[in-house]
């Protein structure tokens, strides 16, 4: 698998507070995802980024902002938590060729 | 991308062959199969994926039918770790932008049975 790593692995915290959590890969790979996922809804795609400073939003953006300063790193910002943001938090790399993902361990974040 | 159709929960004996089905039936030309898992509480794995020919890796092997709308997952010899939720899933490769974005259905629960 794609050395992935996700930080924090577990968060608890409360209503209104910024949250950022961390995607760090050493793959070289050009796109990065951030999922979350939900029982009932599966993975839903929250942002992603086809390279350093190009990133776009997915299906469930509001709430959610993100940056890429390096290709090994891509941060996810819950700019103001709100309870309906917890959840597990994926984060996904892709290479250019066959189109698979590799996904990271996840982050389990409470928002109280 | 392609509607797909899986059981919903499937038991295979430890030592056996695991055989996942997939029926895909309005999948077109440019689409390709892929397959994930996801075991409890870890991020989704990518296992295989192919177009028309069957395929085999390290983990399992693909069979395509001939008219491509159905899929068999196999896993050769099933050990307790492979427990997990296996997911089909129909796509264009080399999709740009959002529709990278994988879409994963409820997917087939396999439960290893010592």
């Amino acid at each position: 698998d794609a050395g992935i790593t996700q930080s924090p692995r577990h968060k608890v915290t409360e209503t209104g507070t910024p949250v950022t959590l961390r995607c760090h890969q050493t793959e070289n790979h050009r796109y990065m995802y951030w999922y979350r996922q939900d029982p009932g809804h599966g993975l839903r795609l929250i942002h992603y980024s086809y390279g350093v400073k190009d990133t776009d939003k997915g299906e469930v953006s509001d709430g959610y902002s993100v940056s890429r300063s390096k290709t090994e790193d891509f941060l996810l910002t819950l700019e103001s938590a709100t309870s309906s943001q917890t959840s597990v938090y994926f984060c996904a790399t892709g290479g250019q060729g066959p189109d698979t993902q590799y996904f990271g361990p996840g982050t389990r974040l409470t928002v109280l | 991308d392609a509607k797909t159709t899986q059981p919903t929960s499937m038991d295979c004996a430890e030592g056996r062959a695991a055989n996942l089905p997939c029926n895909h039936s309005t999948i077109s030309g440019n689409e390709y199969v892929y397959w994930y898992r996801q075991i409890h509480s870890q991020g989704p794995q990518y296992i295989i994926h192919g177009l028309k020919n069957n395929e085999t890796n390290e983990m399992a092997s693909l069979i395509i039918t001939e008219d491509r709308k159905s899929s068999t997952l196999i896993l050769p010899h099933a050990t307790l770790r492979d427990t997990a939720v296996y997911y089909c899933i129909v796509r264009v490769a080399g999709s740009s932008g959002s529709a990278r974005q994988l879409t994963f259905g409820s997917g087939t629960q396999l439960t290893v049975l010592p």
